[in-house]
C-alpha cells in the first residue's frame, strides 16, 4: 500500500514569491492535515479535512496561507506571498474513520527555504 | 488541553548501551500517548502507541515504553542501540478535549548513537 505522497521534496524560492505544495493520502483516508515543523521543533497543524471540508483551520495564517482538497483526495497548501519565516518542513498526513483519527500517516515533507 | 515535554533535546549512547528518552505529558482527559521517529530526510513513522490497554507498550524496532499514570510520564527504552537508531523521536499526545483527537507534538529529541 502507497503511503502518503508530497512533492516537491525541496522547494527554494525568494521572498514574497508564491509556492504550492501538493499532497495524495493513502487511499480510503478521508482526514487528511497539514503540519508546518519548523526547524528543531515537533508538527504544528495548520489545517484538518474531512474530506472536502476544512474542518480545523484555526492555526492556518489565512492572509498569506490557502488550502484545498477539492473531491476529498489529494490536497494542495499554497502561501502567497511567502515570507522569511515560512521557511519550514511542511508535512501532511491522513487518518481514517476505522483506525481513529490519532493514528496518523505522515508523509516525507516538502521543506521550503525563503531567501 | 494537553501537552507534551520531552526533557532532553539531545541525548547520546554508544552502541550496543541502553536508550532512555524521556516524556511528561499534560491532559485533561485520558490520553492516548504515541511515539514517533524521524530519520532525517524522512516522514515520520509510528513507533509505538498507548491507547488506555496494556500499561507497557511495544513496539517496533524493538522499542517500548511504559505508561506512568502516576508520574505523568511516557518514557521510551530500548534494551540496545543500533546505529540505525539515530533519529529524532517525538512524543505525542491526544485526548478527548478536542474532536478532531488533535496531536501535541513535543519539542522533538534528537538521539545521537556513536560506534
Amino acid at each position: 500500500e502507497a503511503g502518503v505522497v508530497q512533492s516537491p521534496r525541496y522547494k527554494i524560492i525568494e521572498k514574497k514569491q508564491p509556492v504550492a505544495f501538493w499532497c495524495n493520502p493513502i487511499s480510503g483516508h478521508n482526514t487528511l492535515y497539514w503540519y508546518r515543523q519548523n526547524l528543531g521543533q515537533g508538527p504544528e497543524l495548520l489545517i484538518r479535512y474531512e474530506n472536502e471540508e476544512a474542518v480545523d483551520d484555526s492555526q492556518l495564517p489565512k492572509d498569506r496561507f490557502s488550502a484545498e482538497r477539492l473531491k476529498g483526495v489529494d490536497s494542495t497548501l499554497k502561501i502567497q506571498p511567502a515570507e522569511l519565516g515560512d521557511s519550514a518542513v511542511y508535512l501532511c498526513a491522513s487518518s481514517s474513520d476505522r483506525e481513529g483519527r490519532n493514528i496518523q500517516y505522515f508523509g516525507a515533507g516538502t521543506r521550503l527555504s525563503v531567501l | 488541553a494537553q501537552s507534551v515535554t520531552q526533557l532532553d533535546s539531545h541525548v547520546s549512547v554508544s552502541e550496543g548501551t541502553p536508550v532512555l528518552l524521556r516524556c511528561n505529558y499534560s491532559s485533561s482527559y485520558s490520553p492516548s500517548l504515541f511515539w514517533y521517529v524521524q530519520h532525517p530526510n524522512k516522514g515520520l513513522q509510528l513507533l509505538l502507541k498507548y491507547t488506555s490497554a496494556a500499561t507497557l507498550v511495544k513496539g517496533i524496532n524493538g522499542f517500548e515504553a511504559e505508561f506512568k499514570k502516576s508520574e505523568t510520564s511516557f518514557h521510551l527504552t530500548k534494551p540496545s542501540a543500533h546505529m540505525s537508531d539515530a533519529a529524532e523521536y517525538f512524543c505525542v499526545v491526544s485526548d478527548l478535549s478536542n474532536a478532531g483527537n488533535m496531536l501535541t507534538f513535543g519539542g522533538g529529541t534528537r538521539l545521537m548513537v556513536k560506534p
